[in-house]
């Protein structure tokens, strides 16, 4: 079983619509957590981070953390074109230890 | 804009070539990263300077060498590469704490193309 495991896609869905984005894991001591956006030919870029358990809200976005049953997610509301990305969940063990991404989810929002 | 600046933006070079990737930040960040992206593929992690010190060498092939000449400054040494070395280098930085957060600042990437 992978650490991370998120749903590669792609997910296309109309210009408003709520967008749901997930990944398990499998790792108990992951405590931080966070999905970066991607677009295409370009490098990663720190949407949300959240440690621990709870929601974290930024405008459109929500990041929400369930530890006890290893699973995050992030939702985006009224969605628009310019969401149209790759999203990529990441996590990481404190003490100094690399960051394990999922594979990414490549959204399309269609005008 | 990105603060975290990558150089060339694309490369091509042949299997003999020596060429490097420069990578370079103005925000006082003191670990600084570099990985590698292939196509539809998450990042993978190559090497991690801390306080301009190698921390983490993630296994990478002596054919990539990586210096960091001070805070500011991450350079990536190729030489030797094979085909399929070809993929997208990313440089990130991060306060020291970013090790543990995962509060990661990425470059745009360099391409590279290995003939």
């Amino acid at each position: 079983q992978k650490e991370v495991e998120q749903d590669p896609g792609p997910l296309s869905v109309p210009e408003g619509a709520i967008v749901s984005l997930n990944c398990t894991y499998s790792n108990s001591a992951f405590q931080y957590f966070m999905w970066y956006r991607q677009y295409s030919r370009k490098g990663p870029e720190l949407l949300m981070y959240t440690y621990s358990s709870g929601n974290k809200e930024d405008g459109r976005f929500t990041a929400q953390v369930d530890k006890s049953s290893k699973y995050i997610s992030l939702f985006i509301r009224d969605s628009q074109p310019s969401d149209s990305a790759t999203y990529l969940c990441a996590m990481v063990r404190a003490g100094n230890t690399p960051l394990v991404f999922g594979k990414g989810t490549r959204l399309s929002v269609i005008a | 804009d990105t603060e975290v600046t990558q150089t060339p933006k694309h490369l091509v070079m042949g299997m003999t070539n020596k060429k490097s990737l420069k990578c370079e930040q103005h925000m006082g960040h003191r670990a600084m990263y570099w990985y590698k992206q292939k196509a539809k593929k998450p990042p993978e992690l190559m090497f991690v300077y801390s306080y301009e010190k190698l921390s983490i060498n993630e296994s990478v092939p002596s054919r990539f060498s990586p210096e960091c000449p001070n805070s500011s400054l991450l350079n990536l040494h190729l030489h030797a590469l094979q085909p399929e070395d070809s993929a997208l280098y990313l440089c990130a930085s991060s306060q020291p704490r970013g090790r543990d957060t995962g509060e990661l600042f990425f470059g745009e990437g360099s391409r590279l193309t290995v003939l």
